[in-house]
């Protein structure tokens, strides 16, 4: 399986500011995808990110708020902008395997904003 | 469309005992579902998936899960649960993406 690695794997940050997380995959993968798990929930869909092209949003999350960054097959960044407390949340990083939908997790990131 | 549903966001065990954790689906096409498991402060980690093979699907640390289409359910069980199986379990099917459930979360007493 992929090996998944997510940078920062913690931060607090101040309201206002912007955040940007890093998801590291040791081989090519073609989908990527960002996911929030807001304190004790579930976890939610933000966007699939599609290298070379827009990432593809759910409903509820806009380019403006988070906008994704896949500038090749291994690599992606998620930045939460103009934070608010409501963003304290875990964001987490997976990859497709190939196999229909099944998907790997990163450790995620564990943000606070304050 | 997809969805789930998991019974119970909580439940406690003995070591020892018949671990059961309950997960029903809603799905207008042939499903595929997935298993996760959550250790404090970690990501997710599959445990097992049905992907229309064996109808009994076995996973990682002793854990298997059946899926009845009658019931439209998928639990997973493992018969001796151990103090290192306490963490958060989700449940989740596939249509196009993945859906999760709202997780359940195993405690177990020594």
């Amino acid at each position: 399986s992929a090996v998944i690695s997510q940078k920062p794997s913690r931060d607090i940050c101040q309201r206002g500011t912007s955040l940007t997380i890093q998801c590291q995959v040791d081989s090519q993968v073609t989908m990527m995808f960002w996911y929030r798990q807001q304190p004790g929930q579930s976890l939610t869909l933000i966007a699939t990110a599609n290298q070379g092209s827009e990432a593809t949003y759910e409903s509820g999350f806009v380019i403006d708020k988070f906008p994704i960054s896949r500038p090749n097959l291994t690599f992606s960044t998620l930045t939460v902008s103009n934070m608010s407390p409501e963003d304290s949340s875990i964001y987490l990083c997976s990859v497709g395997t190939g196999i229909p939908n099944e998907q790997f997790f990163g450790p995620g990131t564990r943000l606070t904003v304050l | 469309a997809q969805s789930v549903t998991q019974l119970g966001s909580h439940v406690s065990v003995s070591e020892g005992a018949l671990v059961l954790l309950r997960c029903n689906y809603s799905s207008s096409v042939p499903p595929y579902l997935f298993w996760y498991v959550q250790y404090p402060n970690q990501g997710l980690q599959l445990l097992l998936k049905y992907t229309s093979a064996a109808t009994l699907v076995k996973g990682i640390n002793g854990f298997e899960a059946e899926f009845k289409k009658s019931e439209t359910s998928f639990h997973l069980t493992k018969p001796s649960a151990h103090m290192s199986d306490a963490a958060e379990y989700f449940c989740a099917v596939s249509g196009g993406k993945l859906i999760f459930g709202q997780g359940t979360e195993l405690s177990v007493k020594p």
